[in-house]
């Protein structure tokens, strides 16, 4: 089945700077890449997904890329505020999801 | 529209013991996924299951099974308990939109071997 790798698993950035979390997937066939951001104490949100015939995607202040060549996409979250502060987790999806083993983000104020 | 309900939240069992888990996906979603959680591991794919039938399967022993019923309710059961079993045992429904299958996630069923 499909393998997720994630990296960095912990990210302790300033308030106001960007933070990027880099995840790899085995299964050229996978077809959608989202995004889940964990809060502690709660359940995983959907925050950004994308699809493979897509590059780019942009929502406000989190934007990501894929690059299905390398098999590889990445979040990326500019302008950080504490409330980003959580884990978040990459994922990949051609019949079932398999996910990265997260990424625990820490914003300073 | 109500979201996706677990139950129980929270249980104690110990070693040797069976659980069985419940979980109630969004009206009209017709897949459920099972994941287990433990701190470090991230989410691990446990099942899918979709109109009644075992479409998917992880890497766990045999302990761990589910099913599904008609009204799309799922439920997972775990044999002779181990200590490791101890995690957050998450549900998901899914909708497929434009090909892809979209998860929304319930609160999650915490399990403590003891």
């Amino acid at each position: 089945g499909e393998n997720v790798e994630q990296h960095p698993s912990t990210l302790s950035v300033q308030e106001g700077d960007s933070a990027v979390i880099k995840c790899t997937y085995s299964d050229s066939a996978s077809n959608y890449f989202p995004w889940y951001k964990q809060e502690l104490g709660k359940r995983p949100q959907l925050i950004i997904d994308i699809r493979s015939n897509v590059g780019e995607k942009k929502d406000q202040r989190i934007a990501v890329t894929l690059n299905k060549t390398a098999k590889h996409f990445s979040l990326h979250i500019t302008e950080t505020q504490p409330e980003d502060s959580a884990v978040y987790f990459c994922a990949a999806s051609l019949a079932d999801m398999r996910f990265g083993a997260g990424t625990r983000l820490t914003v300073k104020p | 529209k109500a979201g996706v309900t677990q139950t129980p939240r929270y249980l104690i069992k110990t070693r040797g013991q069976q659980v069985t888990l419940s979980c109630s996906p969004i009206s009209g979603h017709r897949s459920v996924s099972w994941y287990q959680q433990t701190p470090g591991q991230g989410l691990q794919f446990l099942f899918e299951y979709f109109s009644e039938t075992q479409r998917n399967k992880g890497n766990f022993p045999g302990r761990f099974s589910g099913r599904q019923f008609s009204n799309s309710r799922s439920e997972m059961n775990v044999s002779t308990l181990e200590l490791g079993d101890s995690a957050l045992y998450l549900c998901a429904s899914s909708l497929t939109v434009s090909g892809a299958n979209v998860l929304t996630f319930g609160a999650g069923s915490r399990l403590t071997v003891l």
